[in-house]
């Protein structure tokens, strides 16, 4: 079975914080995904890596960044915490186009 | 850029009923999918199902391409299927999918 790993189920930050949400996965996949859900709004892609040290803008980048040095983790970064970013935020490898997520970290910000 | 709708949004249903949830896109796609939240967040990935039909157990899905809808059906649903339904479509995209707003399902014993 596809294994996608995020390391926090719950995150409580203070505003202007850095913020590091971690994933792993476990099955060699080219493509990494970050979404964040939020109710109302769906899923919303934040960015996407095709390869180690890749990656690209999704539709909501601004106020993230990513990090991909190795091929199975695919870091979110919140350079700067801010209340608007308190949200669930999912992992995603894919494989064949088929979509595999993690278990979803819910990251309140204060 | 690819608009998807899903409907019905809500759906409640007893137990052993039947259900049809509908996923319309807005431009051609070759790659959709069906998804599953439980009431703990987890996304199961249900369909990878860019045309023709699959089924798996009570699940099956059609997707008509040519006319820009899927349909996922639920057969003798149960209590464990109730839950937020995704259809997410994309097309040569490197799998980046818009994912619609969903169909949030309840079944009642």
């Amino acid at each position: 079975d596809v294994k996608v790993t995020q390391s926090s189920r719950y995150l409580v930050k203070r505003t202007g914080e850095k913020v590091f949400l971690e994933c792993v996965q476990d099955m060699d996949h080219e493509n990494m995904f970050w979404y964040r859900q939020d109710p109302g709004l769906g899923l919303r892609l934040i960015y996407f890596s095709y390869d180690v040290k890749m990656k690209e803008k999704g539709d909501i980048p601004e106020g993230y960044s990513v990090s991909r040095e190795k091929k199975e983790r695919f870091s979110l970064i919140l350079e700067s915490a801010s209340t608007n970013q308190t949200s669930m935020y999912l992992c995603a490898s894919n494989e064949d186009e088929k979509l595999f997520f993690g278990s979803g970290t819910q990251l309140s910000v204060l | 850029g690819i608009q998807v709708e899903q409907s019905p949004p809500d759906l409640i249903l007893q137990e052993g009923a039947n259900s049809t949830l509908r996923c319309n896109f807005s431009d051609s796609v070759n790659n959709l999918q069906w998804f599953h939240q439980n009431p703990w967040g987890q996304l199961i990935n249900l369909f990878y199902i860019p045309s023709g039909t699959k089924q798996n157990g009570r699940l099956s899905a059609t997707t008509v391409a040519t006319e820009r809808y899927s349909l996922l059906y639920i057969s003798s649903s149960q209590t464990t299927d109730s839950g937020v339904y995704f259809c997410a479509a994309g097309y040569n995209q490197g799998g980046k999918l818009i994912f619609g707003q969903g169909t949030e399902l309840s079944v009642k014993p």
